[in-house]
């Protein structure tokens, strides 16, 4: 039962412009989202996060939109750049919910190309 | 600190072999994780220590495998009688005691010929 989903395996776009990337989670308890960037041989890079308590978290070029009653998150990238090119996961976390709140549920990922 | 240090980042093995891999966290983070990434999935928690102690084990995690973080710092990650099905990214992170700030290693990549 995927818990975190990422419905579309790839996204392109033209460079400068908006890159907007998707989740949909099930899991009620999850009060914490994060976005990880990862490059091919290499391990998953923090991006940006958001709590349950706020709608909207932005640093710099990257914001993350949350919206509880439906259960989705989105990343907006403006604007976008080659060097952005990567697989962007999204992750869950029960933070506050004790017991298991360190762990992480990833979904299976975006692959973001954007073109010159 | 140079961030989480994975070792070796590559590993190809035949089936039935042991192999063990080892993890350097950040120092002064108190957590460390395990996950497995296979190909065209997200990273799968495999396994987690808070300092010297394993506090959970996912059931993915079967009875070939085996992790220790001897003194709460570096961790190693051992498979036992390797199978086909065990090939993947092996990640490990660390983070501080509170927060779900991961940072990720590398990662070692397995292959099981």
């Amino acid at each position: 039962d995927q818990q975190v989903k990422q419905n579309s395996p790839s996204l392109s776009v033209q460079e400068g412009r908006i890159s907007i990337l998707n989740c949909d989670y099930t899991n009620s308890m999850f009060d914490y989202f994060l976005w990880y960037k990862k490059y091919p041989a290499e391990g998953p890079t923090f991006l940006i996060s958001i709590s349950s308590i706020k709608d909207k978290n932005e640093d710099g070029r990257f914001t993350v939109f949350l919206n509880k009653s439906a259960k989705h998150l989105s990343l907006h990238i403006v604007p976008s750049q080659p060097g952005d090119s990567a697989v962007y996961f999204c992750a869950a976390s029960a933070l506050s919910s004790g017991g298991s709140n360190y762990k992480l549920t990833f979904g299976k990922g975006t692959l973001l190309t954007v073109n010159p | 600190d140079t961030g989480v240090s994975q070792d070796p980042r590559h590993k190809i093995t035949k089936r039935g072999q042991n192999v063990t891999f080892r993890c350097d966290p950040i120092s002064e983070h108190n957590r460390l994780y395990w996950y497995r990434q296979t190909l065209g999935q997200g990273p799968e928690f495999l396994t987690y220590f808070q300092n010297e102690a394993q506090l959970e084990k996912s059931r993915l995690l079967s009875d070939r495998f085996s992790a220790e973080r001897p003194k709460g710092s570096f961790s190693t990650l051992e498979i036992q009688r390797t199978e086909q099905g065990d090939s993947a990214m092996y990640l490990c992170a660390s983070s501080p005691q509170f927060g779900v700030g991961y940072t990720f290693g590398s990662g070692t990549r397995l292959t099981v010929v």
